[in-house]
């Protein structure tokens, strides 16, 4: 069974700049996550997509990021106009979803800097 | 708001020793799930173990166990006979509400497993 896929694997751009990351989840997995993680700390959520609708995005900073998931399979993360601190990994998870708390599969991660 | 403590930032041990990893966490939630992730230097992140709050029984998973205890909220990992693979960092995480199932992660423990 194939993994969760993300890419690119790595990008730099200058702040101010935009950036989008894609992620495709484990096939049949309702439930896509976006998680942030800086480094030295735990990943830390950013939106949660339940098949194509958004379940939490409380952490999610609407100025500046912004999520979609079409048809309730992909995703896409965009950044726009990124800054320094947004330097960090950034990680797409998948589960099963529904009413259990199904463990979450990771993709590798895109490793942003922001110079 | 839910919390997660691993208070060791970093452990180093020699092969075949035994370690465990703490853990501790706050939920107000009287059903919650708790789980280990294990970040390798590749840095994906890979699901170790899935534990409900009713099931308080301790699990053994070849070298692996975890010991679950809700009177103390802690949730310990233990290696037997460490091995240079098991040097990573080790995540501990708690779920979210019913539906928003993303976890709450902990800071990390870097374990370094000397040969």
């Amino acid at each position: 069974e194939a993994g969760v896929a993300q890419s690119p694997r790595y990008k730099i751009i200058e702040k101010r700049q935009s950036v989008a990351f894609w992620c495709n989840p484990i096939s049949g997995h309702a439930t896509l996550y976006w998680y942030q993680q800086i480094l030295g700390q735990g990943p830390k959520l950013l939106i949660q997509f339940q098949n194509n609708g958004v379940v939490d995005d409380s952490q999610l900073p609407k100025d500046r990021f912004s999520a979609e998931r079409l048809k309730g399979v992909d995703s896409t993360l965009k950044i726009q106009p990124a800054k320094l601190e947004d330097s960090a990994v950034y990680l797409c998870a998948s589960s099963l979803g529904g009413g259990q708390a199904y463990e979450q599969y990771f993709g590798p991660g895109t490793r942003l800097t922001v110079t | 708001a839910q919390k997660v403590t691993q208070a060791q930032t970093e452990i180093s041990v020699v092969e075949k020793e035994d370690v465990t990893l703490d853990c501790v966490y706050e939920t107000r939630d009287t059903t919650y799930y708790l789980f280990w992730y294990k970040q390798p230097p590749s840095g994906e992140l890979v699901f170790l173990i899935r534990r409900n709050s009713f099931d308080e029984q301790n699990e053994i998973s070849g070298r692996y166990s975890w010991n679950f205890q809700k009177s103390t909220s802690s949730f310990n990992f233990t290696i037997t006979a460490s091995q240079v693979v098991d040097s990573a960092v080790y995540f501990c995480a708690l779920t979210g509400t019913a539906g928003r199932r993303a976890l709450t992660f902990g800071s990390g423990t870097r374990l370094q497993v000397q040969p």
